[in-house]
């Protein structure tokens, strides 16, 4: 695709269940990131994928919290047991495949918890 | 650990007249530096980006950037600002390692163009 894409757009859950956000990113693009945008915490990381690796998982807040990667292309990040404070707008980013590759923003999940 | 801080939270200007953001990060090594804006119901776009060379690093729309490595900054700059400039500019620190480059971001400034 022309850009990173993700999905859905908006999703309304209740405390408790579990969720699933979906990133596409750019084709050729073996980096993808995860990062949360929230009011109290502002812009934060969460993970990074080379392929289907994450070197880094530093960001991801509690063990609710999980990502995975297929094929070297779409990214699921995962939320059990949702609460209240997980609500945020969840970014992907993709890149080329070294640190200096710009990272393309997708529109985001924005996820609100009930 | 990395830090950005991005002292202004709101900064309204006039249409026409100069802009500069201001940005201080804190990096144990030469950082990798960016700026990002964001507009309503849009994804974060890239303005600029310093990894090295020149400290004077030109970007899309019209906006520039200065590493001053003394002072910790990479304030941005546009000489004359548009309507459609308005959104909110994150300034953020790369850290490279393991292939990829995890970016620590200030809590961003809004921007707010009066006619």
């Amino acid at each position: 695709g022309a850009g990173v894409s993700q999905s859905p757009s908006n999703k309304v859950t209740e405390k408790g269940k579990d969720v699933e956000l979906r990133c596409d990113p750019i084709s050729g693009h073996t980096a993808l990131y995860w990062y949360r945008q929230s009011l109290g915490q502002g812009l934060e990381f969460l993970i990074y994928f080379q392929g289907n690796s994450a070197p880094d998982k530093s960001g991801l807040p509690s063990d609710r919290f999980s990502a995975e990667r297929t094929g070297g292309s779409v990214s699921t990040l995962t939320i059990q047991r949702t609460q209240q404070e997980d609500s945020a707008v969840y970014l992907c980013a993709s890149s080329l495949q070294n640190e200096l590759g710009t990272q393309y923003f997708g529109p985001g999940t924005r996820l609100l918890v009930l | 650990a990395q830090s950005v801080t991005q002292p202004d939270i709101h900064i309204t200007v006039s249409e026409g007249a100069s802009l500069e953001l201001r940005c201080n990060y804190s990096y144990g090594a030469t950082p990798y530096l960016f700026w990002y804006v964001q507009s309503p119901g849009q994804g974060l776009q890239l303005l600029l980006k310093y990894f090295s060379g020149d400290t004077l690093v030109q970007g899309i729309k019209g906006f520039e950037a200065e590493f001053k490595r003394s002072q910790s900054s990479f304030n941005l700059r546009k000489p004359s600002v548009h309507w459609s400039d308005a959104a909110e500019y994150f300034c953020a620190v790369g850290a490279p390692g393991g292939g990829g480059n995890k970016l620590t971001f200030g809590t961003g400034t809004q921007l707010k163009v009066e006619l």
